[in-house]
C-alpha cells in the first residue's frame, strides 16, 4: 500500500535559519503530493503541491520539489519566521474508484521556530 | 464564508455514549471525508462519500457511522463511545477527480475534539 515516512520532530529553530523536512514515499503509479501546515489549533492548510515527476512546489517561501528517482518531497524554507512554528505534514494523493481521492499522511513534524 | 464547518467544535462527553459531529461545505464539491488525528498528531482516513455514496471505509469499528444526507454534508455518528475514541475528527472535501482535473487536493475543516470520559 502506500505510505509516506517524514522526519519526527520537533525542530527546533531560531528566526531565520535553514529548514528542512524530509519526506519519503512509497506509492503504486504517478501520486500528486503535498505538504500541508497545522498552524496550533487550526485544521490543515495546503500549504504547497507537486503533480509530476520534478515539478517544484512554491508559496510562503516554502519549497519543494518532486523526485521520482529518490521518491522524496523534502520541504524547505531558507529564513525561518516565528509564525512557521506549526506541524507540517507531508502527503500523497491516490486516486480510488476514479471519483474519491485518498490522501496518505507522514506523522507529521512538528516545528517550534524561536525568536 | 467558511468553506467547510465542522459542528462542534469541541465534545466532551462519558463512555457509553452516543453522539455525532456534522460537517457541510460550500466549496460545491461532490467528495467529502472523515478523517482522525490522534494525540500524537498521526492522522488517518475513516470514511470518503462521493455524490452520498459511500467510497472509501477503512478499518473503523462499526460504531461509526457516516450518512451523507446530500453531497453538501456528511456526518459522523460514533455509538457507545470508548475511551480510544478521543481525538481531532476533520472533515474534508474535494472536487471528483476526472482525467486531467482535479490534482487531489483536500479542503479541511477546523476540526472537532473529542474527549471520552
Amino acid at each position: 500500500g502506500n505510505s509516506v515516512t517524514q522526519m519526527e520532530g520537533p525542530v527546533t529553530l531560531s528566526e531565520e535559519a535553514f529548514l528542512t523536512i524530509n519526506c519519503t514515499y512509497t506509492a503504486t503509479g504517478y501520486p500528486s503530493l503535498f505538504w500541508y501546515v497545522q498552524y496550533p489549533g487550526e485544521g490543515l492548510q495546503l500549504l504547497l503541491k507537486a503533480t509530476k515527476a520534478d515539478d517544484k512546489g512554491s508559496n510562503k517561501g516554502f519549497e519543494a520539489t518532486y523526485r521520482k528517482e529518490t521518491t522524496s518531497f523534502h520541504l524547505e524554507k531558507g529564513s525561518v519566521q516565528v509564525s512557521d512554528s506549526a506541524v507540517y505534514f507531508c502527503a500523497l494523493s491516490a486516486l480510488i474508484k476514479a471519483a474519491g481521492n485518498k490522501l496518505t499522511f507522514g506523522g507529521g513534524t512538528r516545528v517550534l521556530v524561536k525568536p | 464564508d467558511t468553506a467547510v464547518s465542522q459542528t462542534p467544535k469541541y465534545l466532551v462527553t462519558q463512555m457509553g455514549n452516543d453522539k455525532s459531529i456534522k460537517c457541510e461545505q460550500n466549496l460545491g464539491h461532490d467528495t467529502m471525508y472523515w478523517y482522525k488525528q490522534d494525540s500524537k498528531k498521526f492522522l488517518k482516513i475513516m470514511f470518503s462519500y462521493n455524490n452520498k455514496e459511500l467510497i472509501i471505509n477503512e478499518t473503523v469499528p462499526n460504531r461509526f457511522s457516516p450518512k451523507s444526507p446530500d453531497k453538501a454534508h456528511l456526518n459522523l455518528h460514533i455509538n457507545s463511545l470508548e475511551l480510544g475514541d478521543s481525538a481531532v475528527y476533520f472533515c474534508a472535501s474535494s472536487r471528483i477527480l476526472t482525467s486531467g482535473g482535479n490534482t487531489g487536493e483536500l479542503f479541511f475543516g477546523e476540526g472537532s475534539r473529542l474527549t471520552v470520559l
